[in-house]
C-alpha cells in the first residue's frame, strides 16, 4: 500500500524557516513525483511545487518560487519541503502527495505550521 | 497560468438529491488533464476523478466526471450524508507545470 508519513506540527516565529519531511513507503520512491500543497485556514488548496525523486528536478509555483525548496533523498525515501522567511500568511496545513502525471493519488496526513511571535 | 473557477461556491442539497459541480478554466486544459478531489474537515483531500472522467481506485460509480476543453462537471448521484464536503478541481495539463486548483465548492446539507 502506497503511504506518505509527514513530520509533526511546527511552531515558528516570523522570518524563520520551516522544513517538513514526507516519508514514502509501499512503492518505488523514484517512480512518482512528490508534490507539495498548502491549505491555509478558510482558503483553498494551493500547489507549491514538485520534485522528481529520480533526478531531483524541481518545479515551483510562481507564488513560492523565491522562498521554497523541495528536495528528495532516495537513500531514505523521504522528500522535504523548506519554506523560508515565514510570515503570518504561511500559517497553514502543508500536504505532500504522490503523482503520476499531475493528479495527486495518495496524500500525506498533513503538517500544521503555526507562525507566531 | 490557468485560472480555474468553480461554481457555485456553496451548494445546499438534501440527501438523495443529485449534485452537479462546475469547474471552468481560463484556457483550454491540455489532454483534459483535470482532476476532482473531495476534502472533509480535518482530513487530507482524496482523489475522485482524473483525466476529466476516470474514477480513481476505490471511488464508487455515483461519482462521475465529464467535460473537455474549458468546461468540466463533477456529478454526484443520490447524495449520502458522507458526501457533504468541499470539492476542488485541479488542472495539470499546463507546461511548464503550474498545477492550479479551483477555489472549491462546499456541498452542504440543506
Amino acid at each position: 500500500e502506497v503511504q506518505l508519513e509527514q513530520s509533526g506540527a511546527e511552531v515558528k516565529k516570523p522570518g524563520a524557516t520551516v522544513k517538513i519531511s514526507c516519508k514514502a513507503s509501499g512503492y518505488t520512491f523514484s517512480a512518482y513525483d512528490i508534490y507539495w500543497v498548502q491549505h491555509a485556514p478558510g482558503k483553498g488548496l494551493e500547489w507549491m511545487g514538485l520534485v522528481d525523486p529520480e533526478d531531483g528536478e524541481t518545479i515551483y509555483a510562481a507564488k513560492f518560487q523565491d522562498r521554497v525548496s523541495i528536495t528528495a533523498d532516495t537513500s531514505t525515501d523521504t522528500a522535504y519541503m523548506e519554506l523560508s522567511s515565514l510570515r503570518s500568511e504561511d500559517m497553514a496545513v502543508y500536504y505532500c502527495a504522490t503523482s503520476r502525471l499531475g493528479e495527486l493519488f495518495v496524500w500525506g496526513q498533513g503538517t500544521l505550521v503555526t507562525v507566531s511571535s | 497560468e490557468i485560472v480555474l473557477t468553480q461554481s457555485p461556491g456553496t451548494l445546499s442539497l438534501s440527501p438523495g438529491q443529485r449534485a452537479a459541480l462546475s469547474c471552468r478554466a481560463s484556457q483550454r486544459v491540455a489532454s483534459n488533464y483535470l482532476a476532482w478531489y473531495q476534502q472533509k474537515p480535518g482530513q487530507a483531500p482524496r482523489l475522485l476523478i482524473y483525466g476529466a472522467s476516470t474514477r480513481a481506485t476505490g471511488i464508487p460509480d455515483k461519482f462521475s466526471g465529464s467535460g473537455s476543453g474549458t468546461d468540466f462537471t463533477l456529478t454526484i448521484s443520490s447524495l449520502e450524508p458522507e458526501d457533504f464536503a468541499v470539492y476542488y478541481c485541479q488542472q495539470y495539463g499546463d507546461s511548464p507545470p503550474q498545477h492550479t486548483f479551483g477555489q472549491g465548492t462546499k456541498l452542504e446539507i440543506k
